[in-house]
């Protein structure tokens, strides 16, 4: 089975950086997605890994080690918006890209 | 272009009665998942659609069905509704295999 595990909620100051870890525990493993959720709204796609390595998309990076079961989401530049949830999820083998499982998500709180 | 679009948006309904929740994807999308997301969870998996059938389901009892239309339109059915049901319902689109996985606001759903 799967286990992803995140923490629940951080703050950050506006202008700083943030990481928000997760890890998990899986038998397979196509890839690992990180989505952005704001109260009340739809969890929006912010990365996707595969290897090993860093992706970097503008003010959000994202990093992976396989053999770790580890990944992080960084946020460089926050602003007050990027107060959301932020969501991991792993992509299992046999479920190709449309089954995710989600771990519970890390709240996070920009403030001035 | 129109993202996912889901109705209703919020609907209230008593123990033992029956639910539809009715999606349509993105524009050009073709494969259409279902997901439940209880209060400060993380999405869980239900079901995903592909030319009109069930391709995948996750770890929801029979009580969850679900249909998809030839305009890849699709609904999500639940009966003898219990209080635990009570959840955000998120439909999400892709287009066959690749891409990015796009959410809708959801349908909160609320048994009392």
């Amino acid at each position: 089975g799967q286990n992803i595990d995140q923490p629940t909620e951080m703050t950050a100051t506006e202008g700083a950086i943030v990481q928000i870890n997760c890890t998990y525990q899986t038998s397979g493993f196509n890839g690992l997605f990180w989505y952005q959720q704001h109260a009340g709204e739809a969890p929006t796609f912010l990365s996707y890994n595969v290897l090993d390595g860093l992706e970097e998309k503008g003010r959000f990076s994202s990093f992976l080690s396989r053999s770790k079961g580890y990944s992080y989401l960084l946020l460089k530049e926050l602003q007050m918006k990027d107060s959301a949830s932020y969501l991991c999820a792993v992509s299992p083998p046999s479920g190709g890209y449309n089954k995710l499982i989600f771990g519970a998500g890390t709240r996070l709180a920009v403030h001035p | 272009d129109a993202g996912v679009t889901q109705s209703p948006t919020h609907l209230i309904k008593t123990r033992g009665q029956q639910v539809t929740l009715r999606c349509s994807p993105k524009s050009g999308h073709d494969t259409v998942s279902w997901y439940q997301q209880a209060l400060g969870q993380g999405p869980q998996f239900i079901f995903q659609y592909y030319e009109e059938e069930e391709r995948q389901r996750g770890n929801f009892p029979d009580r969850f069905s679900g249909h998809q239309f030839p305009n890849y339109s699709s609904e999500l059915n639940v009966n003898a509704l219990l209080l635990g049901d009570s959840a955000l319902y998120l439909c999400a689109s892709r287009k066959g295999r690749s891409g990015e996985l796009f959410f809708g606001e959801g349908s909160r759903l609320t048994v009392l």
